[in-house]
């Protein structure tokens, strides 16, 4: 089945320790984003990748990093979160960056104390 | 850079009757508008988009109409739903940023039974 996989799905932290979020996907897809998603705010871009090894910011990328070492995996690392890291977070994919259907998936709830 | 408006933030219909969300961008530049749908507690997925050489494009009850001169972008939904209540995100691919899609804040649209 093609899909966006994502892991963890809810999350609770404390201020500073380091964390991972993961990212996958199956259908060979070369764009890959993160997103967080706030109340009121709708979906913000934190960085995205056009292909491997090719990573560029997004809207909102302070306090993010990215890597893309292979096609099908995107992680998206918190070095030292903190409580305006609170959020809901979404990979997505898509065959290439221009105008494709970008396929999102279930969604990360983060909380940091 | 791009800005993509999107109103109304709240909209309550009856069922049955039709719905409108309308989105302005402001770089004349964009040639890709899709619509995503968000269910709660679900992640989003596309329903519709548009090309900028497409003035209208209808799929079922959906359809969404594009003026560029005007630089605005609208979503409409007839004979509602239940299963229609969700957000609606409308979003605008800027080819000078690498694709990049700029999103709305998202319209919540209640069916009323």
């Amino acid at each position: 089945e093609a899909q966006v996989t994502q892991n963890p799905r809810y999350l609770i932290t404390v201020t500073g320790k380091k964390l991972t979020v993961t990212c996958s996907q199956n259908m060979n897809h070369e764009y890959m984003s993160w997103y967080r998603q706030d109340p009121g705010l709708g979906l913000r871009q934190i960085y995205y990748s056009m292909n491997v090894e090719v990573t560029d910011k997004g809207d909102v990328p302070e306090g993010y990093k990215v890597s893309r070492k292979e096609k099908r995996n995107f992680p998206l690392i918190l070095e030292s979160p903190s409580p305006n890291q609170t959020s809901l977070y979404f990979c997505a994919s898509s065959l290439a960056a221009t105008a494709y259907e970008q396929y999102f998936g279930p969604g990360t709830r983060l909380t940091v104390t | 850079g791009e800005n993509v408006e999107q109103h109304p933030s709240t909209l309550s219909v009856q069922e049955g009757d039709s719905a409108v969300i309308k989105c302005t961008y402001s770089d004349s530049a964009s040639n890709y508008f899709p619509w995503y749908k968000q269910e709660l507690g679900k992640r989003p997925q596309l329903i519709i988009d548009i090309r900028s050489n497409v003035g209208e494009k209808k799929d079922q009850r959906i359809a969404v109409t594009l003026n560029k001169t005007a630089k605005h972008f609208s979503l409409h939904i007839t004979e509602t739903q239940p299963e229609d209540s969700a957000v609606y995100f409308c979003a605008a691919s800027v080819p000078d940023s690498n694709y990049q899609l700029i999103w709305g804040a998202g319209t919540k649209l209640i069916i009323k039974p």
